[in-house]
C-alpha cells in the first residue's frame, strides 16, 4: 500500500518568489492537512481539506494557500516567500473516520529560502 | 488553547536500560492522544493512538498509557535503532481534527 506522497523531497527559492507544493494521500484517505515543522516552532498546522473543502485554518498569514482536488490530492502555496518560510513541510492525510482519525505522515519537502 | 508538554527534552540511555517519556496535555475535550517517531529528515511515523484514560497500547519495546492530564511512553530495553525524536500530539473533540503537538523528546540509546 503506497505512503503518503509528497513532491518535491528539497526546494531551494529565493526572497519574493512563489511555490507550490504537493501531495498524494494514501488512496481512500480523504483528509488531507499540512504542518510546518522548523527547530524553533516545531510543527504547526497550516490547514485541514476534506472533500475539497478547508475544514480548518491554523494561524498562518494569507501568504500560505491550499486546495483539494476531487481526487483527493492536495497542493499548498506559499506566495512572496521570506527567509522565515524556509522550513520542512509535511503533508498528512487519514480516512477521517469515526474511530480512525489517526494521521499518516509524508516524507516532507524541504523548502529553503534563499 | 490546547498544550503539549513533553519531557526531557532529550534523554541518553544505554542500550538495555528502560526509561519513560512524558507527555503532558491540556485539551478541552479530547478525541485522541497520538504518539508518532521521527527519524532526521523525515516525517513522522504514527506508533500509538490512545482513546481514553486507562487505555494502554504497546508495540515491541514500546508501551504507551494514557491518564486523563498526561500519558507515558515507556521504552524497555531500548536498542541503537530506537534513536528518534519521540512525539506526542493531541486531537481535541469538535469538527477541526488538527493534531497539536509537543516540542518533542530526542531520545539516543548508546550500544
Amino acid at each position: 500500500k503506497a505512503g503518503v506522497t509528497q513532491t518535491p523531497r528539497y526546494l531551494i527559492k529565493t526572497r519574493g518568489q512563489q511555490v507550490t507544493l504537493s501531495c498524494s494521500p494514501i488512496s481512500g484517505h480523504r483528509s488531507v492537512s499540512w504542518y510546518q515543522q522548523t527547530p524553533g516552532q516545531g510543527l504547526q498546522f497550516l490547514f485541514e481539506y476534506f472533500s475539497e473543502t478547508q475544514r480548518n485554518k491554523g494561524n498562518f498569514p494569507g501568504r500560505f494557500s491550499g486546495r483539494q482536488f476531487s481526487n483527493s490530492r492536495s497542493e499548498m502555496n506559499v506566495s512572496t516567500l521570506e527567509l522565515g518560510d524556509s522550513a520542512l513541510y509535511l503533508c498528512a492525510s487519514s480516512l477521517a473516520v469515526r474511530g480512525n482519525y489517526g494521521y499518516t505522515f509524508g516524507s516532507g519537502t524541504r523548502l529553503t529560502v534563499v | 488553547e490546547d498544550q503539549v508538554t513533553q519531557s526531557p527534552e532529550a534523554l541518553r540511555l544505554q542500550e538495555g536500560e528502560s526509561s519513560s517519556l512524558n507527555c503532558s496535555y491540556t485539551v478541552s475535550g479530547l478525541r485522541g492522544l497520538f504518539w508518532y517517531r521521527q527519524d532526521p529528515g523525515k516525517g513522522p511515523e504514527f506508533l500509538f493512538t490512545l482513546y481514553s484514560a486507562g487505555e494502554e497500547k504497546e508495540k515491541e519495546r514500546l508501551k504507551a498509557t494514557l491518564t486523563k492530564k498526561e500519558s507515558f511512553l515507556h521504552i524497555t530495553a531500548p536498542k541503537p535503532e530506537d534513536s528518534a525524536t519521540y512525539l506526542c500530539a493531541v486531537q481535541a473533540e469538535g469538527s477541526a481534527r488538527q493534531l497539536t503537538f509537543g516540542s518533542g523528546t530526542q531520545l539516543t540509546v548508546l550500544p
